[in-house]
């Protein structure tokens, strides 16, 4: 069945990147994109960014100057990494199936504090 | 950006209770092509995000069939018709007609 599976880890300091996972089984990256979406804690969903199946990318402009999102598709793996770390990026970061958002992983909390 | 605003933001129902929830867009979502990329979510506690409408009114896999979507242009809706335990949750409405992708702020739904 669908599944997706976001790791990284879960503290950060200011300025430092942010690299995470999200690591699908049941599709192919080739035939689904996948989006990320970040919810800080207690609050809204904000989508990030997005890879489509054929690879092209596209990203919120308010974080599109530090946030890249790549895939490896022999290891059905999604990558997305965001320099430049503040402390407003602390939240759950999730991964999701596209193109209805209808899969979702479990989430992994990113802490950015010093 | 386009600005999805959802209304109420805490809705107070009874089991079997049939309520709605309005999300209305700062622009309107129907593209060139005629299509309209609206979606609800509930988000239950302690969970990740699940599709219960695309496309505005069409019933994600698995989703019971008391709930509906409807509207379009700017203003849509999401009635459930008779409130179960387990529809108790944050809902959430998305619009992807236009970059970058925006949620609506939420809807807590509780028990009164």
């Amino acid at each position: 069945q669908v599944q997706l599976k976001e790791s990284g880890p879960g503290l950060m300091q200011p300025s430092e990147t942010l690299s995470l996972t999200c690591t699908v089984s049941g599709f192919s990256l080739t035939s689904n994109g996948v989006g990320w979406v970040r919810q800080p804690l207690g609050k809204g969903l904000v989508w990030m960014g997005t890879i489509w199946a054929g690879g092209s990318t596209n990203y919120n402009s308010a974080v599109q100057s530090r946030l890249s999102i790549s895939r490896d598709t022999s290891k059905s793996q999604v990558f997305l990494k965001m320099n430049s770390l503040q402390p407003e990026d602390t939240g759950t970061y999730y991964c999701a199936r596209l193109g209805l958002f209808d899969y979702w992983g479990q989430g992994v909390m990113v802490t950015v504090s010093s | 950006d386009v600005v999805l605003t959802q209304t109420p933001s805490t809705l107070s129902a009874t089991i079997g209770q049939s309520v709605s929830i309005s999300c209305r867009s700062s622009q309107s979502l129907l593209d060139s092509a005629g299509n309209t990329y609206l979606y609800w979510y509930l988000q239950r506690p302690g969970q990740s995000p699940q599709l219960l409408i695309y496309l505005v009114s069409n019933l994600g896999s698995g989703v019971p069939n008391r709930f509906s979507g409807s509207g379009s242009g700017t203003d849509f809706t999401l009635k459930i018709s008779g409130v179960e335990a387990e529809d108790l949750g944050v809902y959430y409405c998305m619009q992807a007609t236009h970059a970058p992708w925006t949620f609506g702020g939420g809807t807590k739904l509780e028990l009164k």
